[in-house]
């Protein structure tokens, strides 16, 4: 069965600094994979997904994730974060034929002023 | 707004009960999706129907039932409830592979 893995809960980063968000997943066939952000009481936003073609994907708000098939993972990552950024991300693969989507069990990102 | 309305966005119900949600999908979408987000089982699929039909099923208890009708937009129906149904839930509707979300439907069984 396939499934997602995001391996920090939480993290915590200073306003400017990078940032990295970890995902890996198993999943027999290729891959359909996303990242949504939700800030607190919001819905699901989409940042960025990967069918096929390049791997470095770019998404919104300066976001890119980079797909490793050799390692399985699909890796979310911003140069400089901003305070509204502090929010929940998910990681998700799409899978079958009708493609329902699998959540990781997100990570929350705390943004230190 | 994401071009996918979901009613109502809070619902405080008894245990017991019975309740509809309602998701109105992206104008263009066939595709209706019916997630369920809490904080012990995180984001489930549901269900999905696409154009009318009943398409794939995920975790969807049996006391809960969906459908779609012909101006394509859904309904999740969700009955004797209990406390542990209490969560967020979400419609996405899709067309070209890519998911948008509603804001979901927060529903509280007391």
């Amino acid at each position: 069965a396939q499934s997602v893995t995001q391996p920090d809960i939480h993290i915590t980063v200073s306003e400017g600094a990078s940032l990295e968000l970890r995902c890996n997943y198993s999943y027999g066939a290729t891959p359909y994979l996303f990242w949504y952000v939700q800030s607190p009481g919001q819905g699901l936003q989409l940042l960025l997904k990967y069918f096929s073609g390049d791997t470095l994907v770019q998404g919104i708000k300066g976001f890119e994730a980079e797909f490793k098939r050799s390692q399985s993972s699909f890796n979310l990552r911003k140069p400089s974060v901003h305070w509204s950024d502090a929010a929940e991300y998910f990681c998700a693969v799409g899978r079958g034929s009708a493609r329902q989507l699998t959540f990781g069990s997100g990570t929350q990102l705390t943004v230190l002023p | 707004d994401s071009g996918v309305t979901q009613t109502p966005k809070h619902l405080i119900t008894a245990t017991g009960q019975r309740v509809t949600l309602r998701c109105s999908p992206r104008s263009g979408d066939l595709s209706v999706y019916w997630y369920q987000q809490s904080l012990d089982q995180g984001l489930q699929f549901l269900i999905q129907y696409y154009n009318g039909e009943e398409r794939a099923k995920g975790n969807i208890l049996e006391r809960f039932s969906a459908q779609q009708f012909p101006d394509l937009h859904s309904e999740l129906n969700l009955s004797s409830l209990e406390l542990g149904d209490s969560a967020l839930y979400f419609c996405a509707s899709s067309s070209d592979g890519g998911y948008t979300f509603g804001s979901g439907t927060r529903l509280t069984v007391v």
